[in-house]
């Protein structure tokens, strides 16, 4: 299985500001996904991070909100930018691991609460 | 569109007995696979099993195996043995395969074991 270190693990933000959350794969992958689950809800995709190319974003999702990066084949980060309370959730990359769509692991989650 | 639906929204065992999750799905796609996640109180999700559309044998986990009745369109998580750390929320998933597509996730089971 992949391990996946997800930072930060939980944080406070004020409305209006910024936050980038990174996840760090301890082998390479080529997809990285990356969720949203807010409060008592159930998961949803935010975007798919491919190397080398531009994220692919659901409908409802936009890149100038959810900024993502894919530098190389192990790391990646989504930006949730100009936060308001509704943007208080728990944010998850998730990589499928050896290449096998079979097998789909996630980092530890980012709680985010915006005030 | 690929669903997947969990009726159950909250469910209650003793200690040391068997429960059953209710997962129903419904894709269009020949090939898929299914997956089971446990997400604790820290939001962390935690991969426990997996199941592929054209696997013929149901899929075993040391105390979690999985009731696939491919007719009936359902994937059903079965805990043997139930221990107290079992409680946590529990998601039902799929994806069709060949390509990484996204993981569409069920409402969730919240499971409650008690001594």
């Amino acid at each position: 299985s992949a391990v996946i270190s997800q930072k930060p693990s939980r944080d406070i933000c004020q409305r209006g500001t910024s936050l980038t959350i990174q996840c760090q794969v301890d082998s390479q992958v080529t997809m990285m996904f990356w969720y949203r689950q807010q409060p008592g809800q159930s998961l949803t995709l935010i975007a798919t991070a491919n190397q080398g190319s531009e994220a692919t974003y659901e409908s409802g999702f936009v890149i100038d909100k959810f900024p993502i990066s894919r530098p190389n084949l192990t790391f990646s980060t989504l930006t949730v930018s100009n936060m308001s309370p509704e943007d208080s959730s728990i944010y998850l990359c998730s990589v499928d691991s050896r290449g096998f769509d079979t097998e789909a692991f996630f980092g530890q989650g980012t709680r985010l609460t915006v005030v | 569109a690929q669903k997947i639906t969990q009726t159950q929204p909250g469910m209650f065992v003793q200690e040391k007995e068997a429960v059953t999750l209710d997962c129903t799905y419904d894709t269009s796609d020949p090939s898929y696979g299914l997956f089971w996640y446990k997400q604790p109180s820290s939001g962390e999700m935690i991969f426990l099993i997996y199941q592929g559309s054209y696997d013929q044998q149901n899929a075993t986990e040391g105390r979690y195996s999985l009731n696939f009745q491919k007719a009936r369109k359902s994937a059903n998580l079965v805990i043997s043995a139930s221990q107290l750390g079992d409680s946590a929320m529990y998601f039902c998933a799929m994806r069709d395969l060949g390509g990484f597509q996204k993981l569409v996730f069920g409402t969730g089971t919240r499971l409650l074991v008690s001594p």
